[in-house]
């Protein structure tokens, strides 16, 4: 089946420090979404995006889509702990139809106050 | 207030029993989906519905079983087929079609088998 891929599985910052998170897919995804789940939590949808080569923010998170619309970035500017969580990007592989994501593997931030 | 709800919680049970968990929304969402989350697997689809009595297999469906009688329910029935059914499992919905592919998640089930 479809894969997307997520590095890193996890990744332990200071508080302060900057955080990335990349997703990349052997195909082209005709969008990808970022979600956030908190320890003990659900998913939660933090954004969509569509278009190539795709820069959208959020305070202090910035989220990018490649111009060949197969990979996607997720960078946290200063982290605070509120941030902590696991982090996945998920994608709609181009011809699949609208109704199944493909997910990553997410990557897991810590933050050391 | 609308949204999406998961019972039990925690739901525990012996090998070779059968055991069904409950997901419901209010959101009039057409499309329904389940995942299983284990630690550092990510989500991984087992089943999802696009409409009333209509399902199809995501990429680890042995061992489970659907329904969708009615467009707000989508119970899921964990066999005692599954090999290794412990898992924390998640139930989403979505509106069906058009731009907007956000998936809304309720708070999850843990199942433990032993």
């Amino acid at each position: 089946g479809q894969q997307v891929m997520q590095i890193p599985q996890y990744q332990h910052v200071q508080e302060g420090e900057d955080f990335t998170t990349y997703c990349n897919s052997s195909t082209t995804l005709s969008n990808i979404q970022w979600y956030k789940q908190r320890p003990g939590g659900h998913p939660v949808f933090l954004i969509q995006l569509v278009k190539s080569g795709e820069v959208k923010k959020q305070k202090r998170l910035t989220f990018q889509f490649g111009e060949a619309k197969k990979n996607s970035s997720l960078h946290i500017t200063a982290t605070q702990t509120t941030d902590v969580g696991t982090y996945f990007c998920a994608g709609h592989h181009s011809g699949a139809g609208s109704y199944q994501l493909t997910f990553g593997k997410g990557t897991k931030l810590s933050v050391i106050p | 207030d609308g949204g999406i709800t998961q019972s039990p919680k925690y739901l525990f049970r012996k090998e070779g029993q059968n055991v069904t968990l409950s997901c419901e929304q209010n959101l009039n969402h057409d499309a329904m989906y389940w995942y299983r989350q284990d630690p550092g697997q990510g989500l991984r689809l087992i089943y999802y519905s696009q409409i009333v009595n209509d399902f199809q297999k995501g990429d680890i469906a042995e061992g489970y079983s659907v329904s969708r009688e009615k467009k707000e329910s989508f119970p899921l029935t964990v066999t005692s087929a599954q090999k290794n059914p412990t898992a924390f499992y998640l139930c989403a919905s979505k509106t069906a079609g058009g731009e907007t592919y956000e998936q809304y998640f309720g708070p999850g089930t843990r199942l433990t088998v032993t």
